[in-house]
């Protein structure tokens, strides 16, 4: 059974760094891409990254500059940190499993197969 | 960025009808290599998470009911909900993972009318 759980703070401060981490369990962690996605009050989904098991990245450019996702194998643990935060960033921040498929040549990534819950991290001082 | 465009931004449909919820790629999401549409749709209800219905265009996940389905092609999908249930209302997205960089549609919000 494929679970993921989002955890950190509820409430950061304007300037400073979002942290969350997403603990998972079920499935191999090198089938897939471990990834954050981020609604708005009121708005819809936003892709913030992925990073595979290898430690590979790739963040949304308009996001890049600010973001950080790691992972932890040992622990089946991967982590957001977002810097210089704004009300902007207020949402409800979810992780998820991506899937990929590949070929003799490559592979590609997929869609978002499971999701956590999500937690709601409002930036206010 | 693949925009994604969804149409209509809300709907109201009577239990036991059908409806329908369009999506509009900016640019082709057909991948020609395998002749698969990089497309998925999410039903969303509040305080849950996003859950996958559709993907590869037309793939219903397993366990989703067989009155949801998805269809089209290239830039131009449509889910389809042959007999709405009062369990069907959420808001509704597609989403394109033809580029690694993914995008979603707006939503669409489905009431009963």
């Amino acid at each position: 059974q494929v679970q993921l759980q989002e955890s950190g703070p509820g409430l950061v401060k304007p300037s400073e760094t979002l942290s969350l981490t997403c603990t998972f369990s079920g499935g191999s962690i090198s089938d897939y891409y471990w990834s954050w996605i981020r609604q708005p009050p009121g708005k819809g989904l936003e892709w913030i990254g992925y990073i595979y098991y290898s430690g590979t990245t790739d963040y949304n450019p308009s996001l890049k500059s600010r973001v950080t996702i790691s992972i932890d194998t040992s622990k089946n643990q991967f982590s957001l940190k977002l810097t210089s935060v704004t009300a902007a960033d207020t949402a409800v921040y979810y992780c998820a499993r991506r899937t990929r498929s590949c070929s003799s040549l490559s592979c590609n990534l997929d869609y978002f197969d499971y999701w956590g819950q999500g937690t709601l991290v409002t930036v206010s001082s | 960025d693949i925009v994604m465009t969804q149409s209509p931004d809300s709907l109201a449909v009577s239990l036991g009808e059908r409806a329908t919820i369009n999506c509009k790629s900016s640019q082709s999401v057909l991948d020609t290599s395998t002749n698969r549409n990089s497309l998925a749709w999410y039903q969303h209800k509040p305080g849950q998470p996003p859950r996958l219905l559709i993907y590869w265009a037309s793939t219903r996940v397993s366990g989703v009911p067989d009155r949801f389905s998805g269809s089209g092609s290239g830039t131009d999908f449509t889910l389809t909900i042959s007999s709405l249930q009062a369990e069907d209302v959420a808001v509704y997205y597609c989403q394109q993972y033809f580029s690694p960089s993914v995008t979603f549609g707006q939503g669409t919000k489905l009431e009963i009318k």
